[in-house]
């Protein structure tokens, strides 16, 4: 049974194209990330969510608009795709608790802007 | 700016061999340490934490040891097996985990020889 779940797994399109990414998770967790891992593999923090309240929000083009229907899912809205837009973007879970937390990854959704 | 260093980008061990990811950061804020581990097509999955009130975790074959005064940290995989082979990642973060923020190195490619 899955825990994080994203869809699509992949995602090809034009330049200009607005695109969305769906996560869902399982586990009962109410903190929902997503984070953008370039082509080197480096893992950038985009969004984070608690409760469906925003709690970070690192320096991200504001094409990029997350949206947290409920505290099992956080999708991600990109508007005018741009070329450097390509990436693997993984939606990520945890608890937020006062004791060490862990991040559960889902497989990623790979983006390609053409 | 990067909050954790992480070297070597990449390592070829022989089966059998020691394998050895080194971290480093500069926030003395940090106490929560977690290396995570990465395969081909996957999202990272949590292998192994340490808090800085011990020098050394072990788990099976991986032992993270820990320098506070010199706020390094690094991975050590025992007999690496050609199942090793991944991307490492070391991460910090501060409790409590408002928002749970990690900050992630940028990442080991290791290649166990069979």
């Amino acid at each position: 049974d899955t825990a994080v779940s994203q869809t699509p797994k992949y995602l090809v399109t034009q330049m200009g194209n607005d695109k969305s990414i769906k996560c869902e998770q399982n586990l009962g967790h109410d903190t929902m990330y997503w984070y953008k891992q370039d082509s080197k593999k480096f893992l950038k923090i985009m969004f984070s969510y608690n409760n469906k309240e925003l709690i970070i929000n690192e320096t991200v083009p504001n094409r990029f608009s997350p949206k947290s229907p409920d505290k099992a899912h956080l999708n991600l809205h990109i508007n005018s795709l741009e070329l450097g837009d390509s990436a693997v973007y993984f939606c990520a879970s945890s608890r937020l608790t006062d004791g060490p937390g862990e991040l559960f990854f889902g497989e990623g959704s790979r983006l390609t802007v053409l | 700016q990067q909050q954790v260093k992480q070297s070597p980008q990449s390592l070829i061990v022989q089966k059998g061999g020691i394998s050895i990811i080194n971290c480093a950061y500069e926030n003395t804020a940090f106490d929560y340490f977690p290396w995570y581990q990465q395969f081909p097509g996957k999202g990272p999955a949590l292998l192994i934490a340490i808090r800085p009130d011990v020098s050394e975790k072990k788990e099976g074959r991986f032992t993270i040891s820990f320098n506070k005064s010199a706020k390094q940290f690094s991975l050590h995989i025992m007999d690496s097996q050609p199942g090793d082979s991944a991307t490492y990642f070391c991460a910090a973060s501060m409790l409590p985990h408002t928002g749970n923020q990690f900050y992630f190195g940028t990442g080991t490619s290791l290649t166990v020889i069979p």
